[in-house]
């Protein structure tokens, strides 16, 4: 069965710190892993995408990486701000990069920010 | 550019009614998706349409139901809504299956 779990469910830390949030996955066949951030209320807005190939990607102070040998996933956080206080979210997309492909989504980790 | 578009973003409806939700995609994104977002069940997929057609389905009773239009604007119909259809609805759009999506802002429904 497709799954992606997440850990931790939630986390709390202070501004300016670092944080690791985790995503594993048993999918197949893989096509490719994203992460989302979701704030309250809004929809999810894309970090990062990376393909079987790819072991690292960074987008400003978040950087996803992928053991696709382990089926695992990480997303890090670096020098934390309270904007950064929001749901996110693993997706692990299913199939051979065609029409035929599904999103498996994992329920999140819910990250608070504090002062 | 414009980002996708969801009307209503918040809808109240009674038991037993249908309700029908709007999904404008990014212009030239001609592949859209629907989510279903509850707190118990995290986001979970409902159905995906390319070109006017549903490439795809997730496991849900057909009182789910959508469709896509030539200019790639998409509509979800819920129909004898129970209290559990209460959620957070998502549309999200891509300019192929096989390219990242993009999500709206969501319509927030509460079944009463």
């Amino acid at each position: 069965k497709n799954q992606v779990e997440q850990s931790p469910q939630s986390l709390i830390i202070l501004e300016g710190k670092n944080c690791t949030l985790q995503c594993n996955y048993t999918v197949s066949p893989f096509s490719n892993l994203r992460w989302y951030k979701q704030d309250t209320g809004r929809g999810p807005v894309s970090l990062t995408i990376m393909t079987f190939s790819e072991n690292t990607k960074s987008n400003g102070r978040y950087t996803a990486t992928l053991d696709a040998d382990t089926k695992q996933s990480s997303l890090h956080i670096t020098a934390s701000q309270l904007s950064d206080s929001a749901s996110y979210i693993c997706v692990v997309s299913a199939g051979y990069g065609g029409a035929t492909n599904k999103l498996i989504f994992g329920t999140g980790t819910l990250l608070a920010v504090q002062p | 550019k414009a980002g996708v578009t969801q009307t209503p973003r918040y809808l109240i409806k009674t038991r037993g009614q249908q309700v029908t939700l709007s999904c404008s995609p990014i212009s030239g994104h001609r592949s859209v998706s629907w989510y279903q977002q509850t707190p118990g069940q995290g986001l979970q997929f409902l159905f995906e349409y390319f070109s006017e057609t549903q490439r795809n389905k997730g496991n849900f009773p057909g009182r789910f139901s959508g469709r896509q239009f030539s200019n790639s604007r998409s509509e979800m119909n819920v129909s004898t809504l129970e209290l559990g259809d209460s959620a957070l609805y998502l549309c999200a759009s891509s300019p192929s299956e096989k390219t990242e999506a993009f999500f709206g802002q969501g319509t927030r429904l509460t079944v009463v």
